[in-house]
């Protein structure tokens, strides 16, 4: 079975803090992706990565930028959190890119507040 | 870009009886289309997805989905649910990226609460 890990479940951060939030896949998926989720918002993309060293930007970047130096890992992080940045982060990955039938493995998720 | 419209944000359906959430999405000419359930505290995971042929889907825990072409409707169906079936539930759409993946769009989720 494919085990999509994240660092936290729940982390507490103040306004201002440098954050990492970390995901490790182990079933050598090519993509990797960073969600954020929010009632009655659903799921939205922050960034994607297709290969190591490799990123794309999703609906809503900003404020965040991302990691990917090795293949089963990539890290998402707030340079300078913001209370609106109190959110539902979910990472997934799935299986390389031009292959159509891209099931996504969710990790449990990091709940995030910033106070 | 595609986008996806979950027409209800909340489904309310007693124990044992039947149900259809309802999932439409703009149309395309490839589409690549999922259901995922999100249990309370727990990640995502894969119901069941529309490649091509049959446009009948069955999926994991007798749930079964259809895709209407000419309807660009993908709803997802239980004959008799369970307790067990309360969750969050969402439809995805995969489109293409220029980076040369699939890239779903979510929809906004459905939440089916089952009443015993």
């Amino acid at each position: 079975d494919v085990k999509v890990t994240q660092s936290s479940r729940y982390l507490v951060k103040r306004t201002g803090e440098k954050v990492f939030l970390e995901c490790v896949q182990d079933m050598d998926h090519e993509n990797m992706f960073w969600y954020r989720q929010d009632p009655g918002l659903g799921l939205r993309l922050i960034y994607f990565s297709y290969d190591v060293k490799m990123k794309e930007k999703g609906d809503i970047p900003e404020g965040y930028s991302v990691s990917r130096e090795k293949k089963e890992r990539f890290s998402l992080i707030l340079e300078s959190a913001s209370t609106n940045q109190t959110s539902m982060y979910l990472c997934a990955s799935s299986l390389i890119r031009g292959q159509y039938q891209e099931t996504q493995y969710f990790g449990p998720g990091t709940r995030l507040l910033v106070l | 870009a595609q986008s996806v419209t979950q027409l209800d944000s909340q489904v309310p359906v007693f124990e044992e009886a039947p149900v259809e959430l309802r999932c439409n999405y703009s149309s395309s000419v490839s589409v690549y289309l999922f259901w995922y359930v999100q249990y309370p505290n727990q990640g995502l995971q894969l119901l069941l997805k529309y490649l091509s042929g049959s446009t009948l889907v069955k999926g994991i825990n007798g749930f079964e989905a259809e895709f209407n072409k000419s309807q660009t409707s993908f709803h997802l169906r239980k004959p008799s649910v369970h307790i067990s079936d309360t969750a969050e539930y969402f439809c995805a759409v995969s489109d293409y990226s220029e980076g040369g993946s699939y890239i779903p769009t979510f929809g906004r989720g459905t939440s089916l609460i089952v009443h015993p």
